[in-house]
């Protein structure tokens, strides 16, 4: 069955230090994989995506995240953080032709510290 | 392009009552799918409509059913709520393509008593 699993519930890091944030994931073929971003309260906004190609992926507000096969991970990546990034951060997997039926994790929770 | 709108953006319902839930798609886009994400977890898949049809299903109960319009604007409906039914409500829409990602409304917030 597909699953993700992100491992930290929350993280904190100070504002202007670099965060990497984990991703699993258990899917039995060639996976569509997805960063969404999530303010309190409001609904999900997607970072960036993994489809095919170069594993490296650039997406908004200047993260990025690399899929990496063999770990079956996708870890979420940002040089320099703001305080404005405090929010929680979902990684989700497409499974399922036509249209996605999309499956998340738990989400981790961003605290910027000043 | 007004994205993907949801209506109410709050709710809240008794025990045992019925709830309907409303969601347009971003323009362009014939699939709908809902999502259910209780406070401090992940969205949950519940179901997903193209043309017309539920066509994917999550593991949730019959209580939790819907439709798709011709307009490919659709409803969530849940009957018999419970107080475990309290939940942000999502709806995502999408193209019937194979590699496009899914937008996400703001969401329902429900709130069962």
């Amino acid at each position: 069955a597909q699953s993700v699993t992100q491992p930290d519930i929350h993280i904190t890091v100070s504002e202007g230090a670099s965060l990497e944030l984990r991703c699993n994931y258990s899917y039995g073929a060639t996976p569509y994989l997805f960063w969404y971003v999530q303010s309190p309260g409001q609904g999900l906004q997607l970072l960036l995506k993994y489809f095919s190609g170069d594993t490296l992926v650039q997406g908004i507000k200047g993260f990025e995240a690399e899929f990496k096969r063999s770990q079956s991970s996708f870890n979420l990546r940002k040089p320099s953080v703001h305080w404005s990034d405090a929010a929680e951060y979902f990684c989700a997997v497409g499974a399922g032709g036509g249209g996605f039926k999309t499956i998340f994790g738990a989400g981790t929770r961003l605290f910027v510290k000043a | 392009d007004a994205g993907v709108t949801q209506s109410p953006t709050h709710l809240i319902k008794t025990r045992g009552q019925q709830v309907t839930l409303r969601c347009s798609p971003k323009s362009g886009h014939d699939t709908v799918s809902w999502y259910q994400q209780a406070l401090g977890q992940g969205p949950q898949f519940i179901f997903q409509y193209y043309e017309e049809e539920e066509r994917q299903r999550g593991n949730f109960p019959d209580r939790f059913s819907g439709h798709q319009f011709p307009n490919y604007s659709s409803e969530l409906n849940v009957n018999a709520l419970l107080l475990g039914d309290s939940a942000l409500y999502l709806c995502a829409s999408s193209g019937d393509t194979g590699n496009t990602e899914a937008f996400f409304g703001q969401g329902t917030r429900l709130t069962v008593v």
